[in-house]
């Protein structure tokens, strides 16, 4: 049984440096989202997609940041020109159908930038 | 104003005792959903539990049970007979409305259960 799966579960990079994070949902899950959360915080919504359809941008999501997810699969979370207040654990979760209470989350991408 | 306000930073139980966590809620909007998730230092944030704002009961999961008062906004956490392996940060949550996905989430209290 494969769940949420994140790589890489690290990543430290210098400032300035684009960044990307890879996140393998649930096989049969529809909807990815990705969350922010800082040492000390809950998680902060960043996105959500509904198979390939970005459906909601939090306002986090500056213009460095960008977010895909081709043929409703995989998503992928860039970085671009990293600053140090970039630095969090970033979490990817999926679940099925629609308002799904259950979110399943992986174990998250932690990036600190120097 | 904060969405969801978990006033414990921390909490200590004793092993095989329950232990409610505090969670209150913020919203005007008739339609939401509350939850709990689970953080274990793996970092991996594990379901516990629903409870939608139309629902007339107390959500339970097993040792996990939700204590809805809708008309105080609170959702508190009741873990029965506590075990070590609930040692972990925990996460009030709330869905708010009807058209959003997003989840938002309090400050988190982190149990230790202690033999």
């Amino acid at each position: 049984d494969t769940g949420v799966s994140q790589d890489p579960r690290h990543k430290i990079t210098k400032r300035g440096q684009n960044v990307t994070f890879r996140c393998d949902p649930i096989s049969e899950h529809n909807r990815l989202y990705w969350y922010r959360q800082t040492l000390g915080q809950g998680p902060e919504f960043l996105t959500y997609f509904q198979n390939e359809a970005q459906l909601e941008k939090s306002r986090l999501l500056s213009d460095r940041f960008s977010a895909e997810r081709p043929k409703g699969s995989f998503s992928t979370l860039e970085i671009q020109r990293t600053e140090q207040g970039d630095s969090a654990m970033y979490l990817c979760a999926s679940s099925w159908g629609q308002g799904n209470e259950k979110l399943f989350f992986g174990s998250g991408t932690q990036l600190s930038v120097l | 104003a904060q969405k969801i306000t978990q006033t414990q930073p921390g909490m200590f139980v004793q092993e095989k005792e329950a232990v409610t966590l505090d969670c209150t809620y913020d919203t005007s909007d008739p339609s939401y959903g509350l939850f709990w998730y689970k953080q274990p230092s793996s970092g991996e944030m594990i379901f516990l539990i629903y409870q939608g704002s139309y629902d007339q009961q107390n959500a339970t999961e097993g040792r996990y049970s939700l204590n809805f008062q809708k008309a105080r906004k609170s959702a508190n956490l009741v873990i029965s007979a506590s075990q070590l392996g609930d040692s972990a940060m925990y996460f009030c949550a709330m869905r708010e409305g009807r058209n959003t996905d997003k989840l938002i989430f309090g400050t988190g209290t982190r149990l230790q259960v202690f033999p």
